[in-house]
């Protein structure tokens, strides 16, 4: 089946550093990108979705000029989260989908900035 | 008012019990339907579609009304293995967007 490997799986930073993320599907070409963050004991919102080649398209509210997602790629997609806070600390996961294929997962990114 | 809404339980229910879990969703548009399970620290998996006729798999029975846009998840026979968050999952626009998410836990 779809695979998205996601890593690294966790990361603690000191404030004011940034951390990319990234995400590749091992087996399929993913035409979208979906990013999500979850706080804890919170649903996971959707922050962008991305299509490959093209620039992200941002949910209202999140900084895309703090969130920077490339999708260069058909096979990667990273979030770089730049100039990081503590606010900043929650589970980052993305979702991939390619032509025949569904939403598949990434094992998802648990972020701690200090 | 949120996309999708969940009751966040938690739910605490002795193995064997049943167990129904209620989903309202805002947005008429909304496409498909799920039901994904999320155990702790750990990325959401799919676990049904969810039908206007109803659909059953093993212990599970999903149902979508879609006239008053509400979704049910209902787990017979509860086991140990199935305490985690229940989300409720809609597709709008191309997007899957999550609800609340319901706690289950299942206790011996």
């Amino acid at each position: 089946g779809a695979v998205v490997s996601q890593h690294p799986s966790w990361v603690i930073c000191k404030s004011g550093t940034s951390v990319k993320i990234e995400c590749r599907s091992l087996d399929f070409q993913a035409t979208t990108m979906f990013w999500y963050r979850q706080f804890p004991k919170q649903s996971l919102m959707l922050m962008a979705t991305s299509n490959e080649g093209s620039k992200a398209t941002y949910e209202q509210g999140v900084e895309k000029d703090k969130f920077l997602i490339n999708h260069a790629s058909l096979t990667l997609s990273t979030l770089t989260v730049t100039s990081a806070h503590p606010e900043d600390s929650s589970f980052y996961i993305c979702s991939a989908r390619g032509r025949g294929y569904g939403y598949t997962f990434g094992s998802g990114t648990r972020l701690t900035v200090v | 008012r949120k996309e999708v809404e969940q009751d966040p339980g938690p739910f605490n229910v002795p193995e064997g019990a049943t167990v129904a879990f209620n989903c309202t969703y805002s947005n008429s548009a909304s496409q498909s339907f799920f039901w994904y399970r999320q155990d702790c620290r750990k990325e959401p998996k799919l676990l049904m579609s969810v039908y206007s006729s109803g659909n059953e798999d093993g212990r599970f029975t999903a149902q979508l009304n879609r006239a008053s846009q509400y979704i049910s998840l209902l787990i017979r026979d509860s086991k140990l293995s199935d305490s985690a968050t229940y989300l409720c999952v809609v597709i709008l626009t191309d997007k899957l967007i999550f609800g609340t998410g319901t706690r289950l836990q299942v206790f011996p």
